[in-house]
């Protein structure tokens, strides 16, 4: 049973560019979340995709963007780099309970995507 | 609001000693909380989590994490440590539902096992 891939693990930015990260959620979730891991720090959550919509959203300013796919997979966008967007991306997937969201669900998480931002 | 405060952020113990990891929380509703362990180089990996049942709640690996309301604490332990311990551990905190439902995480605490 394949967990939650992501794609590319490592990539070398200059600032001002544009990234697209890409993750695939373990088979039978139906949301995923991003989070913004930077060093010596705990995951930050960017935002979570249910059914295609953007579903919440934390302190992240407009270049961060997403977009869920109908097979469930989901992109993380950021445009105009900052040198502060260095970090690790973490996706996280998890299954959307019967009346909504809870805090109870569990993420599976991947391994991530390594940005670094010259 | 939630936050989630990790005390210490280096621990380092001796290979068959207590290993005790110390978390606290904050939070406006009723909380769900967890405890993540990271691997160089790869993803969070559950340990356990609490969602209001026992308050003692057994993990995977020997960990276990035991809720204190009224210390508002989460902490974490583990008998014996194993040197396959060392690790970064993150304590996390989320709320029954609305828009509680994301995990706030803290700092994170790295676990050093000597021999």
């Amino acid at each position: 049973d394949a967990g939650v891939t992501q794609s590319p693990t490592h990539l070398i930015k200059t600032r001002g560019q544009q990234v697209t990260l890409r993750c695939s959620p373990k088979s039978g979730h139906d949301t995923v979340s991003w989070y913004q891991q930077a060093l010596g720090q705990g995951p930050q959550f960017i935002f979570q995709y249910y059914e295609e919509e953007e579903r919440q959203r934390g302190n992240f300013p407009d270049r961060f963007s997403g977009h869920q796919f109908p097979n469930y997979s989901s992109e993380l966008n950021v445009n105009a780099l900052l040198l502060g967007d260095s970090a690790l991306y973490l996706c996280a997937s998890s299954l959307a309970m019967i009346g909504g969201f809870s805090g109870a669900n569990v993420l599976t998480f991947g391994a991530g995507s390594r940005l670094t931002v010259l | 609001a939630q936050s989630v405060t990790q005390l210490g952020s280096h621990v380092s113990v001796s290979e068959g000693a207590l290993v005790l990891l110390r978390c606290n929380y904050s939070s406006s509703v009723p909380p769900y909380l967890f405890w993540y362990v990271q691997y160089p180089n790869q993803g969070l990996q559950l340990l356990l989590k609490y969602t209001s049942a026992a308050t003692l709640v057994k993990g995977i690996n020997g960990f276990e994490a035991e809720f204190k309301k009224s210390e508002t604490s989460f902490h974490l332990t583990k008998p014996s440590a194993h040197m396959s311990d060392a690790a970064e551990y993150f304590c996390a905190v989320s709320g029954a539902g609305g828009s509680n439902y994301k995990l706030t995480f803290g700092k994170g605490t790295l676990l050093t096992v000597n021999p």
